[in-house]
């Protein structure tokens, strides 16, 4: 099956602070997702972008479909913005996902 | 619009002891369903998923099941729990299309098994 890896494992912020996170794909997928895992474990779609740029408020997102990798990018980081991102892969047409082991972002304040 | 219900929020088993996990979508019909697990750390496990009522296929050999008697329903079962039972469940639906699913999530069940 298909390999999801994202990069970094653990990444601590202060609060203001930019940062890019990081998710490379061993083979071309058709669906692209980003998730935030809040402390209490819900987890929040945030982007569905097989391909190209999005923007929501502080995030935004893009990927490089042909070259298999997509980036997460949070500006001005709020504490709020702390938890797990994790990147999600579909490999089939019907919507079966792969996800990566995610980043564990903590903004001190 | 479209929720998503999963029940218990956290559950305290023996081993030995049997299990159902249920969840129900509403605002949809014939959604996909999957039932996925995260162990302590992070990675999100899928265990089954659904295309329709009675459709189930496994990813992962083990001591759980899962069943789709209507439409909206998921349901995980296991007749005798273990201790490696113990983790984070998350049901989950998305809109079947061409590959451009949106997944969203239940709030999980934290299972424990004791």
């Amino acid at each position: 099956g298909i390999q999801v890896e994202q990069s970094p494992p653990d990444l601590i912020l202060q609060e203001g602070a930019n940062s890019t996170l990081r998710c490379n794909f061993s083979d071309s997928v058709n669906n692209l997702q980003w998730f935030h895992q809040n402390p209490w474990g819900q987890l929040i779609n945030l982007f569905y972008i097989p391909s190209g740029t999005k923007q929501n408020g502080r995030l935004s997102a893009t990927t490089v479909a042909t070259e298999r990798y997509s980036l997460l990018y949070i500006s001005s980081s709020q504490t709020t913005d702390s938890g797990v991102y994790f990147c999600a892969v579909g490999e089939d047409s019907w919507g079966k996902f792969q996800f990566g082991a995610g980043t564990q972002v903590v903004v001190t304040p | 619009s479209q929720t998503i219900h999963q029940w218990p929020a956290t559950l305290v088993q023996p081993v030995g002891s049997p299990l159902s996990l249920e969840c129900t979508v509403e605002g949809t019909s014939n959604p996909n369903l999957y039932w996925y697990r995260q162990a302590a750390g992070r990675g999100l496990q899928l265990l089954f998923y659904s295309v329709g009522i009675g459709q189930i296929s496994s990813e992962v050999p083990q001591n759980l099941s899962a069943s789709r008697p209507q439409d909206r329903q998921f349901i995980l079962s296991s007749k005798k729990l273990l201790l490696s039972d113990s983790g984070f469940y998350l049901c989950a639906w998305s809109i079947p299309g061409q590959g451009n699913e949106k997944l969203f999530f239940g709030s999980g069940t934290q299972l424990s098994v004791l």
